[in-house]
């Protein structure tokens, strides 16, 4: 079975300072690993995904990941934050056989203070 | 290119009623997904309909159900409303699903208040 652990309830950081936001994933085979952003009251957003390659994956909004197979982690990070970055961001992973669900890890919430 | 669509978006029912919810994809796409979100649960995956097909189910007693139609659009339907269905309803739609890599793209929700 597959499973996301994002091990911080929530993760404070100043505006202008990086930020990064914890992943680790179990899973059998290759891994698709996702981010998203749940603001207030909305759906999710895509954010970025790995799919092979590039470890580095650059996404939406100044966002980027960065893919460890021997650490089976899948951080999350910006160089800058913002305080509208301030919002729930989930990690999701499914294995590379062909009618896999999509796990998610429970959410972390980002909180950018001024 | 418009986004996945879900109405209701609020939805307040009392226990024993049952509600159906519904979701329309992006132009496109023909896999629809479902997932519950509760603050102590978190994101748990319903089930996914492909081609008015059921493809994958979670881990939820028979009240919960779905189905899909030929233009893709989806709903599903909770029965026999218990308190603890109360929570944010996902519709999300992908392309076809079966590639892995497929990215799923999520509607706004539809909130459900169970009294």
């Amino acid at each position: 079975a597959q499973s996301v652990a994002q091990p911080e309830d929530q993760v404070n950081v100043a505006e202008g300072n990086p930020l990064t936001v914890k992943c680790t994933y179990s899973v059998s085979g290759n891994p698709y690993l996702f981010w998203y952003v749940q603001y207030p009251n909305r759906g999710l957003q895509f954010l970025l995904k790995y799919i092979t390659g590039d470890n580095l994956v650059k996404g939406s909004y100044g966002f980027e990941a960065e893919f460890n197979k021997s650490q089976t982690s899948f951080h999350l990070k910006k160089p800058s934050a913002l305080v509208s970055d301030s919002a729930l961001y989930f990690c999701a992973v499914r294995d590379n056989s062909g009618y896999s669900t999509l796990t998610f890890g429970k959410g972390t919430m980002l909180l950018v203070s001024p | 290119k418009a986004g996945v669509t879900q109405t209701p978006r609020y939805l307040i029912k009392t226990r024993g009623q049952q509600v159906t919810l519904s979701c329309s994809p992006i132009s496109g796409h023909r896999s629809v997904s479902w997932y519950q979100q509760t603050p102590g649960q978190g994101l748990q995956f319903l089930f996914e309909y492909f081609s008015e097909t059921q493809r994958n189910k979670g881990n939820f007693p028979g009240r919960f159900s779905g189905r899909q139609f030929s233009n893709s659009r989806s709903e599903m339907n909770v029965s026999t409303l218990e308190l603890g269905d109360s929570a944010l309803y996902l519709c999300a739609s992908s392309l076809a699903g079966s590639n892995p890599s497929d990215t799923q793209y999520f509607g706004p929700g539809t909130r459900l208040t169970v009294l």
